[in-house]
């Protein structure tokens, strides 16, 4: 079985700060992880994804996250938040062994100026 | 390229009454998959398709039907519209199995059911 667990339904931060999202998942199988990002009144796109090659994975707009076995973490991070990265993020679980994608419940990415 | 295209952004039905709301992609991808997204609760699978004239269900069914005739079309049914039906609705596809491969999202359809 497969889940995802994503800290903070809210996070907010100044413009120029450092974003954390933190997720976690389980998984019985090696996990594929992604990112996806929604803006409002959009569909979801991806930011990154793991696929068991590299640990830290580079995405668009500057975004990046690290994979942890050790502490089955996928968190994302970006050095300086911007105020177009105001969005929903949305971690997911997958993996070779079954079909579906698991979406954590999203958090919600406020910039203040 | 327009990618996955879903109309209508908006509908406000009343209990009972049935709609369909169509999707379409123009990537030529053999799979795609319908989300309902509800507050708080993330991205629930309501049905997929891995190719014309192949669906299953997902994780939430009842109350909806879909169809798969050709490529680029999967239309979501539903039949006899219920309060609890209201939710935003996402239509995507991908290459390969969503497991392991990039989706590609619709704008999405905001249905409201009173």
């Amino acid at each position: 079985a497969q889940s995802v667990t994503q800290l903070g339904s809210h996070v907010s931060v100044s413009e120029g700060a450092l974003v954390l999202l933190r997720c976690n998942y389980s998984s019985s199988v090696p996990p594929y992880l992604f990112w996806y990002v929604q803006y409002p009144n959009q569909g979801l796109q991806l930011l990154l994804k793991y696929t068991s090659a590299a640990t830290l994975v580079k995405g668009i707009n500057g975004f990046e996250a690290e994979f942890k076995k050790s502490e089955t973490s996928f968190h994302l991070t970006k050095p300086s938040a911007h105020m177009s990265d105001a969005a929903e993020y949305f971690c997911a679980v997958g993996g070779t062994g079954g079909f579906k994608t698991i979406f954590g419940a999203g958090t919600r990415l406020f910039v203040k100026a | 390229n327009a990618g996955v295209t879903q109309t209508p952004k908006f509908r406000i039905l009343k209990i009972g009454q049935s709609m369909t709301l169509q999707c379409t992609q123009d990537m030529n991808h053999n799979y795609m998959y319908w989300y309902r997204q509800d507050p708080g609760m993330g991205l629930k699978l309501i049905y997929y398709s891995v190719g014309a004239g192949i669906t299953d269900k997902g994780e939430v069914p009842n109350g909806y039907n879909v169809s798969r005739s050709t490529t680029e079309d999967f239309p979501l049914r539903l039949e006899l519209a219920a309060p609890s039906q209201t939710s935003v609705y996402f239509c995507a596809s991908s290459i390969q199995k969503p497991s392991t491969d990039t989706q590609y999202f619709g704008p999405g359809t905001r249905l409201t059911v009173l």
